[in-house]
């Protein structure tokens, strides 16, 4: 069945420092989501890529869906404390509503 | 607009019970996902409803079962509770199914 999965698994950056995470998947996706979850609380939409090749940007977040539509990344600039959680990726299996999630990249910025 | 909201948000049971979560999705979206999200496992996909119908169903044992009610509202159902049910059960809505989904807090069930 589809995977997708992230890298890194874990990521702890001082603040101020740049932190990507790569989303992989074993198919092609029509679109992709991300997602962050903080300590305790529960999944945050945070943007929707359908184009290949698509750039989006929001503040410091710059979001990439690659040419083939199988994988993606999450590039943050500067990193602050409040971007602490764990970034999940999302796509749907081919032709359902089913959505396969990453398995997740958790991020620590120390101060 | 009120976001999702799921209850109970805690639930203790022993193994071979059930349990009936509910989720009521944000008002004017008509798709509900359930999902199952444990420490070894992640997030994985329960099943998805769209106007009372499943469209989609994950690779979880017949045990668990869901529904939705005409007015979007959405329950699950696990039956025959095992210690391995324990996780964060998390309901998710949307507009259509492929747009972006809008999480509530989640039940955490617990099986002891």
């Amino acid at each position: 069945g589809q995977q997708v999965m992230q890298i890194p698994q874990y990521q702890h950056v001082q603040e101020g420092e740049d932190f990507t995470t790569y989303c992989n998947s074993s198919t092609t996706l029509s679109n992709i989501q991300w997602y962050k979850q903080r300590p305790g609380g529960h999944p945050v939409f945070l943007i929707q890529l359908v184009k290949s090749g698509e750039v989006k940007k929001q503040k410091r977040l710059t979001f990439q869906f690659g040419e083939a539509k199988k994988n993606s990344s999450l590039h943050i600039t500067a990193t602050q404390t409040t971007d602490v959680g764990t970034y999940f990726c999302a796509g749907p299996s081919s032709g359902t509503y089913k959505y396969i999630f990453g398995t997740g990249t958790r991020l620590k910025v120390l101060a | 607009k009120a976001g999702v909201t799921q209850t109970p948000r805690y639930l203790i049971k022993t193994r071979g019970q059930q349990v009936t979560l509910s989720c009521s999705p944000i008002s004017g979206h008509r798709s509900v996902s359930w999902y199952q999200q444990t420490p070894g496992q992640g997030l994985q996909f329960l099943f998805e409803y769209f106007s009372e119908t499943q469209r989609n169903k994950g690779n979880f044992p017949g045990r668990f079962s869901g529904r939705q009610f005409s007015n979007s509202r959405s329950e699950m159902n696990v039956s025959t509770l095992e210690l391995g049910d324990s996780a964060l059960y998390l309901c998710a809505s949307s507009f259509r199914g492929r747009d972006e989904q809008y999480f509530g807090p989640g039940t955490r069930l617990t099986v002891t």
